[in-house]
């Protein structure tokens, strides 16, 4: 079955490094999404991306943060200068379109600022 | 603006029995999708249920079955025959209706963390 790969699993960095998060989407979904799950807490909307642009981003979404989507098949997520408070699981998801959305979540990161 | 609301932080339930986790939300819109993920311990989201806000039925897959009352707006998801395995926790989720600023967002509920018992 199609797999959303995420890597890497897991990632600590020191405060106010740029970290790069690296999703490969389904290859025949057109929406992706970021979510972020601070521990123990619920999942959180980051941003949406669709057509090579971004479609709605929440207010998490600072101008810290940006997505791209390089070469058509990896779908990344940067931070540019982490905090503390970026500590959390992230998870990439992506769907298909119709009516039965079919979002698929990857297995996370989870970025460790310290 | 939609709201998901999961009331039990923690469920206790003993193997082989059946266990209801409560959802519900807040739209008014009409059309919109409801689902449930399982997370285990090991972090990764795992799709269990959909149901569309239009469905006339309750939808099911294998041992999880959803209990959809659209008047109450309420979609819990039922576990038959509790196993082990299934201790993890457990999110209820809402796509809002599509719409020219819709982007196919997820919005979660709190979750609600579930231990069998053997």
């Amino acid at each position: 079955e199609p797999e959303v790969t995420q890597t890497p699993s897991h990632q600590v960095t020191q405060m106010g490094q740029e970290v790069i998060l690296r999703c490969v989407p389904i290859s025949n979904h057109l929406y992706f999404y970021w979510y972020r799950q601070i521990l123990g807490q619920k999942v959180e909307f980051l941003v949406s991306f669709y057509n090579n642009e971004i479609s709605e981003k929440s207010e998490i979404f600072d101008d810290q943060f940006s997505v791209e989507r390089p070469d058509g098949s990896n779908f990344t997520l940067k931070i540019r200068s982490t905090k503390l408070e970026d500590s959390a699981m992230y998870f990439c998801a992506s769907r298909r379109d119709g009516l039965f959305y079919g979002y698929t979540f990857g297995s996370g990161t989870r970025l460790t600022v310290v | 603006a939609q709201k998901i609301t999961q009331t039990q932080p923690g469920m206790f339930v003993q193997e082989k029995e059946a266990v209801t986790l409560d959802c519900t939300y807040d739209t008014s819109d009409q059309s919109y999708g409801l689902f449930w993920y399982k997370q285990p311990s090991s972090g990764e989201m795992i799709f269990l249920i959909y149901q569309g806000s239009y469905d006339e039925q309750n939808a099911t897959e294998g041992r999880y079955s959803l209990n959809f009352q659209k008047a109450r707006k309420s979609a819990n998801l039922v576990i038959s025959a509790s196993q082990l395995g299934d201790s993890a926790m457990y999110f209820c989720a809402m796509r809002p209706p599509r719409g020219s600023s819709n982007t196919g967002k997820l919005i979660f509920g709190q979750g609600t963390t579930l231990q069998v018992k053997p």
